[in-house]
């Protein structure tokens, strides 16, 4: 099964504050990528953070760095000095090979930031 | 300013009734996409196309159709045949479909049925 599993489906942070979110794939190829995508209430969908499976240093894009485990198949991302603005849904997602070539996306986590 | 757009925002849908949804993108990008998300849960991918003329299914293509004949234009049609067809539709265009590449969203079209 090509899954992507967040457990976590509503999370909530203070202000300035770090928060992690969790993601576990299922995948049988060796080199992939992983992705961090942001919905806010626009429902736009933002790209957030980008790894490649090959990689072993983690990615980072200012106040988000993820943390990639790929023997454990896990791609938490964190979000450090919280602000009001990253209140959102989070998407976690994998590029898949098989079958047809795409994007397979987790259930999502939506975050609270309290002021 | 370059980006995608897809119109209508919003689109009522009468039983029996085909509709299309529409999606341009002006950032030349070779490949584009179509996916659904339903409440409280992810994406899931309708319709993909790698270049002008060609497109593939999906993981939910059955009760939708696409067509590709110019390279910044990919509609989506909602034919009677899906049953169930309320939900919220996205676009997203790359310059190509590897992962390398990231896709660029629009900012979605909500179907309901009337």
């Amino acid at each position: 099964a090509q899954t992507v599993t967040q457990s976590q489906p509503e999370m909530s942070v203070q202000e300035a504050e770090t928060v992690t979110l969790s993601c576990t794939y299922d995948t049988s190829e060796s080199d992939y990528y992983l992705f961090w995508y942001k919905q806010p209430p626009s429902r736009q969908m933002i790209l957030v953070i980008r790894q490649e499976a090959y990689k072993q240093q983690n990615a980072t894009e200012n106040r988000f760095s993820v943390n990639f485990q790929k023997a454990a198949k896990s791609f938490s991302l964190k979000i450090s000095d919280s602000q009001l603005g990253d209140a959102a849904m989070y998407f976690c997602a994998r590029f898949t090979y098989q079958g047809a070539q795409k994007l397979v996306f987790g259930q999502g986590t939506r975050l609270t930031i309290n002021p | 300013d370059g980006g995608i757009t897809q119109s209508p925002k919003y689109l009522f849908r009468k039983e029996g009734q085909n509709v299309t949804l529409s999606c341009e993108q002006n950032l030349n990008h070779d490949a584009m996409y179509w996916y659904r998300q339903d409440p409280g849960q992810g994406l899931r991918l309708i319709y993909y196309s790698q270049i002008v003329n060609d497109f593939q299914k999906g993981d939910i293509a059955e009760g939708y159709s696409v067509s590709r004949e110019k390279k910044e234009s990919f509609p989506l049609t909602v034919t009677s045949a899906q049953k169930n067809p309320t939900a919220f539709y996205l676009c997203a265009s790359s310059i190509n479909s590897t992962p390398a590449k990231p896709q660029h969203f629009g900012d979605g079209t909500r179907l309901s049925i009337l």
